[in-house]
């Protein structure tokens, strides 16, 4: 039982270079979501989904871009890294009962350092 | 603006006590409650929620109590485990046209249990 994979686990970029992060879940969840979590500040969401083709922004969507052609993926980019966007990176993924996101289950995380 | 907060960064309780841990929130539209619980080099784990029409929601070993007119959650642990030396932190989500679909997480708070 699978549940959410990330990957990279870890990963140093250069200033300006672009990737992106995969996420996959094997559970039929349907809400998908990416924090980012920096010492002081939690866990701050980025952009998240509530079905395939459906994506919406979160408290700090700038310098990311997601698609949602799937269910089961559900990549990050980073067009153009910088130094501010070290951080380490977590997936989740829900049950969307109507009205409801209930818990979340997270992925184990990619550490980004961008230099 | 952080709308929930964590005010103790750590804490540190005797094996076979109780641990209390706190969280605050200042958005009134908060109307659903979860702990998550975080070891190092993982993603955090859904610990146990309450819903605002309830103030109190017992899971074993764990009880969250929420009390809305001072805009204040706890989570007791009893007895406290070396097991439960992890990261808590506290999130809450308001209702929207959807759902609840966003999180907002506090900042967390390092609970070290001495055995």
């Amino acid at each position: 039982n699978a549940g959410v994979t990330q990957t990279p686990k870890f990963q140093v970029l250069k200033t300006g270079q672009s990737m992106t992060l995969q996420c996959a879940q094997d559970m039929n969840h349907e809400y998908m979501s990416w924090y980012r979590q920096d010492p002081g500040m939690g866990l701050r969401l980025i952009h998240y989904s509530v079905g395939a083709g459906i994506t919406d922004q979160g408290e700090v969507p700038n310098g990311y871009n997601v698609s949602r052609s799937t269910t089961e993926d559900f990549p990050l980019r980073l067009l153009s890294a910088a130094p501010s966007q070290t951080s380490v990176y977590f997936c989740a993924s829900s049950y969307a009962t109507p009205g409801l996101i209930e818990k979340l289950f997270f992925g184990s995380g990619t550490q980004l350092s961008v230099l | 603006d952080q709308q929930v907060k964590q005010n103790s960064p750590s804490l540190s309780v005797q094996e076979g006590r109780i641990s209390i841990l706190n969280c605050d929130y200042t958005n009134s539209m908060f109307d659903y409650f979860l702990w998550y619980k975080k070891y190092p080099a993982e993603g955090p784990t859904f610990l146990i929620s309450i819903s605002s029409i309830k103030d109190k929601n017992e899971d074993g070993r764990f009880t969250v109590f929420l009390n809305k007119s001072a805009k204040h959650l706890s989570l007791h642990i009893v007895p406290s485990q070396p097991g439960d030396s992890a990261v808590y932190f506290c999130a809450a989500s308001a209702k929207t046209n959807f759902g609840n679909e966003k999180l907002t997480f506090g900042t967390g708070t390092r609970l070290t249990i001495i055995p």
